[in-house]
């Protein structure tokens, strides 16, 4: 059982466009969603994370957008550029303990 | 660099072979993690160590696959007998306390052949 759903795949966007990948969850003991961003080759990197008691948080050109009612939260990237290209995860966790990924987005920007 | 280190950063292998996978965490960090990412997916947990302890081996898939961390710092992933659907990018990640903000090393690379 999957427990954080992503989508899409994959997404390919004009440079200075906004991004947008969308997950969702099951399990209601999730209580920290996070971002990473990962390079080829490279580990993944802690990009943004929230908390389920707020609906949004914005760091620069990274937004997170929650809707704890629906079980979904997205990650928008705002003006995107060709360094933005990447592949995403969402992930989830409760307590911050052992993170549970989603499948990724492999992000292209145009340039 | 200070971040978490892997070594080999590829290892080809044939089925049936031993492997050992070396992570040097964060110098400090006191809690480890091992994770493997399959082709095309996110990272699935393997198991994590607070100090010198598997605090949580839950996420290790069968008796073949073993880790160790004997003093508190650099751990070793152990896979007996290779299977080829072992292959995978093997990440370990470290962070200074647990729970807290896990840094990633670059992971891995294993095929078996």
């Amino acid at each position: 059982q999957q427990q954080v759903k992503q989508s899409p795949q994959s997404l390919i966007v004009q440079k200075g466009g906004i991004s947008i990948i969308n997950c969702a969850y099951e399990n209601t003991a999730f209580d920290y969603f996070p971002w990473y961003q990962q390079f080829p080759g490279k580990g993944p990197a802690l990009l943004i994370a929230i908390r389920p008691d707020v609906s949004e948080k914005k760091e620069g050109r990274f937004t997170i957008s929650f809707n704890k009612s629906a079980k979904q939260f997205s990650l928008h990237i705002m003006d995107s550029q060709p360094g933005d290209s990447a592949t995403y995860f969402c992930a989830a966790t409760v307590r911050d303990d052992k993170i549970i990924f989603g499948k990724g987005t492999r992000l292209h920007i145009l340039p | 660099g200070a971040g978490v280190s892997q070594t080999p950063s590829n290892k080809v292998t044939e089925k049936g072979k031993y492997v050992e996978l070396r992570c040097d965490p964060i110098s400090g960090h006191t809690a480890l993690y091992w994770y493997r990412q399959s082709l095309g997916q996110g990272p699935e947990f393997l198991i994590y160590f607070q100090g010198t302890g598997a605090a949580d081996d839950s996420g290790l898939p069968n008796d073949r696959f073993f880790a160790v961390r004997p003093e508190g710092s650099v751990s070793t992933l152990k896979i007996q007998r290779t299977e080829r659907g072992d292959s995978a990018v093997y990440l370990c990640a470290s962070s200074l306390t647990h729970p807290g903000t896990q840094y990633f090393g670059p992971g891995t690379r294993l095929l078996v052949l």
